[in-house]
């Protein structure tokens, strides 16, 4: 592995099935980020983890959890996907969560809620 | 409220250059980066800024003026691999990268 993987690459999902999506980074960064992007807008932040062991929401949390057990995973999960969650999603990484920290972003895994 | 914003879309000649320009409103301020994303592909890092000023990386530069919330990018001598959405994201009091919704670059031969 070399830096940012995301898995699935795509999905297709039927409205109310819970999904996961994996993030894994071995740059041993300290935080990590959940974005979308969607057609027209800026990427927004779903949730964030400064440090293994916390968590943060942040502009659109939700529908939407996380979890932060080590330092290298940050999977994102919808209980119940809607079909607004459809979207490409990018988890990011960087050193650390302070000014001045290029974040370093996945692949990305395009998901559409049907 | 926070806020990006920057052209949609912007034609330019191979060659050429070209300035994007971006004004940006966040709570706090903490720096303004700049992106390059090719279509289908991850964001890839730029540049930063958060002192006022031009800095200069090859023939990428990018400008900030903090008094009046404006930055730009310079792309000089223009390629075709250029071609890609370029996003500006400001860092706000939380550490937070509050984003543009790009601006795509067309480059014509």
């Amino acid at each position: 592995i070399a830096g940012i993987t995301q898995a699935p690459t795509s999905q297709i999902l039927a409205a109310g099935r819970r999904m996961t999506l994996r993030c894994t980074q071995d740059m041993r960064h300290n935080a990590m980020y959940w974005y979308r992007q969607d057609l027209g807008l800026g990427l927004r932040l779903i949730h964030y983890s400064n440090t293994a062991g916390t968590t943060g929401k942040g502009e659109v949390p939700d529908g939407y959890s996380v979890s932060r057990a080590n330092t290298d995973d940050f999977p994102l999960t919808l209980a119940s996907a809607v079909p607004s969650q459809t979207s490409v999603y990018f988890c990011a990484s960087s050193a650390l969560s302070g000014a001045y920290n290029e974040q370093f972003f996945g692949p990305g895994t395009r998901l559409t809620v049907l | 409220g926070q806020n990006i914003d920057q052209p949609t879309e912007m034609t330019a000649t191979e060659g050429a250059i070209v300035q994007i320009n971006c004004t940006y409103q966040t709570s706090g301020f903490n720096g303004l980066f700049w992106y390059q994303q090719h279509a289908g592909e991850a964001p890839t890092f730029l540049s930063y800024n958060v002192l006022d000023g031009l800095e200069e990386k090859g023939r990428f530069s990018s400008f900030l003026s903090r008094s009046k919330g404006y930055s730009y990018l310079l792309l000089k001598e223009l390629q075709m691999k250029d071609s890609a959405s370029y996003l500006c994201a400001g860092m706000d009091s939380n550490y937070q990268l509050i984003w543009g919704a790009g601006t795509k670059l067309i480059i014509k031969p």
